[in-house]
Formats: structure tokens, C-alpha cells, sequence
């Protein structure tokens, strides 16, 4: 069981947006603005796509978004296109001891 | 651009150590922290540990007990190992970069090696 509660599943049309919810404790997700988000593709590493909650790396497209309220973190895809589909799984700083924890991941659907 | 390559069995028996290394081209391994995580089939990701370029470490408590990690920058590589392995430990385990002053996010992964554990 993952630490961090994400949907198993998500789906959108082609441009539509798409939010994906990630909701741990006030040890985690609430308690610190270090929110992650990584991108996998069937067979393919994790993809760093969001960090710091809403930050994006180099060559991320402004279609990925970041935002928390409270104990739940919210990546947006907007403008869904077909590539965007893939494994989400969300990250949180959890204090000096454990670190960092996972989500159980979303799988995201372009329709 | 960093790459980090995954290498080490890709079976090993139960109770006995599961022993990986990363190695690091394009890039330098100093003043990085080099991390471990696993990912059983079709489940989510577990962060294992890592380890500074100076030799510092810090373990999932979870695995504490069982984990291990070295680095040797001559080499540009880092190693993990994990003591007593069951069939929990059965998954793809990836090697990770964070810059020293990132806070719980990777930026540049391995591709990932599978390792099974089974008799």
C-alpha cells in the first residue's frame, strides 16, 4: 500500500484537461511545499515533469501543472494529447527519516 | 545530457544479497545525491536510499536494516545491497540523480534493471 493516495485511473479526450489528485497527511503532502510528479511510459523510466509543487524542468510543456490544498496535491494536463498518455505518480517529501514517498500511481487514458 | 546505467543479476535466490551498481557517464558524480528506487510489477514506487558523493547516506526505514550503499567517484559509480531478499523484493529497481539542493525529486533516471528473486 503506497503512502500517497492517488486514483488508478484518469481519462480525457484529446484537448480537454485532465486533473489527476494525490492526498497524503500533514506529514507529507501538507506539511511541506515538496510536491513531485513523474511521467512513465509503458516500459520507460519515470520522467520528471513537476517539482516544488508547481515548478516545471526544462523542456516540460506549460500543459502540466502543479497545485495543493492541504493534505491533496493536483497535477493538470491541459490540452490532452495522445503522448500524454502514460503512468502518473505523485511524490512528497515525508521529514527528515523517510524522506521521500510515493504514490500508487494513475493511469491516464487519451479517449 | 547525465545517463546512469543499471547492471547486476537479474535473478537471485532467496535469503541470499542482492547487489546492483549505477554507473554515471556525461556528467559528474560529485556533489549529487545517488539514489535507489524499486518498483514491483505493476505497483508504484519505493524509495530504497541514497547516498551523497561524499559517502553520506540515508535509508528508507522500512529497508534500513537490510541496505547498504557505496560510492566510488573514481569509478562513477554508486552500489546498492540488500541482505536477505524474499519475493517482496522482486522488482525493477532504477538508480536515480537529485542536485544537493533538491528536495525529494529526481531528475535523471536509469532504465530500470528487473530483478527477480526465486529459487
Amino acid at each position: 500500500q503506497s503512502a500517497l493516495t492517488q486514483p488508478p485511473s484518469a481519462s480525457g479526450s484529446p484537448g480537454q484537461s485532465v486533473t489527476i489528485s494525490c492526498t497524503g497527511t500533514s506529514s507529507d503532502v501538507g506539511g511541506y511545499n515538496y510536491v513531485s510528479w513523474y511521467q512513465q511510459h509503458p516500459g520507460k523510466a519515470p520522467k520528471l515533469i513537476i517539482y516544488d509543487v508547481t515548478k516545471r524542468p526544462s523542456g516540460v510543456p506549460d500543459r502540466f501543472s502543479g497545485s495543493k490544498s492541504g493534505n491533496t496535491a493536483s497535477l493538470t494536463v491541459s490540452g490532452l494529447q495522445a503522448e500524454d498518455e502514460a503512468d502518473y505518480y505523485c511524490s512528497s517529501y515525508a521529514g527528515s527519516n523517510s524522506y521521500v514517498v510515493f504514490g500508487g500511481g494513475t493511469k491516464l487514458t487519451v479517449l | 545530457q547525465v545517463q546512469l546505467q543499471e547492471s547486476g543479476p537479474g535473478l537471485v535466490r532467496p535469503s541470499e544479497t542482492l547487489s546492483l551498481t549505477c554507473t554515471v557517464s556525461a556528467y559528474s558524480i560529485n556533489n549529487y545525491y545517488w539514489t535507489w528506487i524499486r518498483q514491483p510489477a505493476g505497483k508504484g514506487l519505493e524509495w530504497i536510499g541514497r547516498i551523497f558523493s561524499s559517502g553520506r547516506t540515508n535509508y528508507n526505514p522500512s529497508l534500513r536494516s537490510r541496505v547498504t550503499m557505496s560510492v566510488d567517484t573514481s569509478k562513477k559509480q554508486f552500489s546498492l545491497r540488500l541482505t536477505s531478499v524474499t519475493a517482496a523484493d522482486t522488482a525493477v529497481y532504477y538508480c536515480a540523480r537529485a542536485d544537493e539542493l533538491a528536495v525529494a525529486y529526481f531528475d535523471y533516471w536509469g532504465l530500470g534493471i528487473l530483478v527477480t528473486v526465486s529459487s
